[in-house]
């Protein structure tokens, strides 16, 4: 079945950029969407139509897909971007696949 | 402003069935799909499926049909979201979230507003 890999964990020192990735087959060919949950907390989109910000989303946050990969980016990490991160698209009989998420350690 | 208000807790035992609600205000009900997702203690999110509150229709994941049910009340702005013979691997915090338009038989928008969730506990 269709799936969406992201790394369990990453890692950035204050200031860094931190790049956080999701990879799936043809996914270039369909939308990626991010969010991101802090602890005790509901997720919070951050990015829609591959590169887009909600309002009140921090310029810091981008994001870029190619191939079979979909990227965010967060530019000048700050310690209240340590959250975890969640990507989104659809599967070939899903409405919905999400990945299975990203822990952001700001070190 | 836009806000998804859902119960705080429900404890459940295993084999019964939970009716999770989840009241919508700051924007037309009608107009936007929900989207249900639970999450497991230190696990990541596990969508069950979307509702249309305008004609009532629903698309539920594979892995939830035949237990799941998502229904709603127009009138009280609420959508429900129904899990029926409870295990306690069903112990997890359910979200309900307004999709960004409507969702299709194959793709949905991504869900720009979240419930606080409401914790399910299936225990004997």
């Amino acid at each position: 079945s269709y799936e969406l890999t992201q790394p369990s964990s990453v890692s950035v020192f204050p200031g860094q950029t931190a790049t956080i990735t999701c990879s799936g087959e043809k996914l270039g060919e369909k939308l990626a969407y991010w969010y991101q949950q802090k602890p005790g907390q509901s997720p919070v989109l951050v990015i829609f139509q591959d590169n887009m910000r909600p309002s009140g989303i921090p310029e810091r946050f981008s994001a870029s897909i190619s191939g079979n990969t979909a990227t965010l980016t967060i530019s000048g990490t700050q310690a209240m971007d340590e959250a975890d991160y969640y990507c989104q698209t659809w599967g070939s009989s899903t409405a919905v696949l999400l990945g299975g998420g990203t822990k952001l350690t700001v070190l | 402003q836009v806000q998804l208000v859902q119960p705080g807790a429900e404890v459940k035992k295993p084999g019964a069935s939970v009716k999770v609600s989840c009241e919508a205000s700051g924007y037309t009900f009608n107009t936007y799909d929900i989207n249900w997702v639970r999450q497991a203690k230190g696990q990541g999110l596990e969508w069950m499926g979307w509702m249309n509150p305008d004609s009532g229709n629903a698309g539920y994941a594979q892995k939830f049909q035949g237990r799941v049910t998502m229904t709603r009340n127009t009138s009280m702005r609420t959508a429900y979201m129904e899990l029926s013979s409870l295990t306690s691997e069903d112990t997890a915090v359910y979200y309900c979230a307004r999709v960004w338009g409507r969702c299709g038989r194959t793709s949905c928008p991504p869900s720009d507003f979240w419930g606080q969730g409401t914790l399910v506990t299936v225990s004997s």
